[in-house]
């Protein structure tokens, strides 16, 4: 069964670009997650979809950021513009049904760098 | 605010060698926690869940508990291997959201 893909894998833009990741989680599964995950840190949750319906976006800055989930399944995060504070590994999940006893299966993520 | 403290941060033991992690968190009131493993450049991947109702669980080499009340969770390795160098994080679960700690890396020396 394959995993979450995410690419690219690796970015690297000037800061006040726009920037894209796309994410397409495992086959069947409805929740679908955007995480951003700073050096040192653990990953922080930015938006939560179930199905296309984005269900909890409460920490995802939304003067810059956006996120979309047509038809259900594939994702994508936007950044734009970016800023130099952006600079993270951001990290894609997904779920079965997206109960709290469900694990949440992650992706490999996209290395972001802003200069 | 969920807040998830490991300690500690880095740890470097010998082969061989039992690994003991810890994991404590503010709130008490979670669904479950998680124990994850990072590898460099990789994503994370799951190793153990514990249900809120449960006192721990084991996978081979690995054994989680919980210990719901006082807001800890201990990740033992036994037998520790060169394999098992990444970083482990521990994440509690609170109304379907993720709050996770910041990891603890560890390296096995050969």
């Amino acid at each position: 069964e394959a995993g979450v893909v995410q690419s690219p894998r690796y970015k690297i833009i000037e800061k006040k670009q726009p920037v894209a990741f796309w994410c397409n989680p495992i086959s069947g599964h409805n929740t679908l997650y955007w995480y951003r995950q700073n050096l040192g840190q653990g990953p922080e949750l930015l938006i939560r979809y179930e199905n296309e319906e984005a269900v909890d976006d409460s920490q995802l800055p939304k003067d810059r950021f956006s996120a979309e989930r047509l038809k259900g399944v594939d994702s994508t995060l936007k950044i734009q513009p970016a800023e130099l504070g952006d600079s993270a590994v951001y990290l894609c999940a997904s779920s079965l049904e997206g109960r709290s006893t469900d694990t949440q299966y992650f992706g490999p993520g996209t290395r972001l760098t802003v200069l | 605010k969920q807040e998830v403290t490991q300690i500690p941060a880095a740890l470097s033991v010998p082969e061989g060698e039992n690994l003991v992690l810890n994991c404590s968190f503010t709130d008490s009131a979670i669904y479950n926690l998680q124990w994850f493993r990072q590898d460099p450049g990789k994503g994370l991947t799951s190793l153990l869940l514990i249900q809120s109702s449960q006192r721990e669980q084991t996978s081979g080499r690995l054994n989680a508990s919980l210990d719901k009340s006082s807001g800890r969770s201990t990740l033992y390795i036994a037998a520790s291997q060169p394999g098992d160098s990444a970083t482990y994080l521990c994440a509690v679960s609170n109304d379907y959201k993720l709050s996770f700690g910041a990891g603890t890396t560890v390296t096995v020396r050969a």
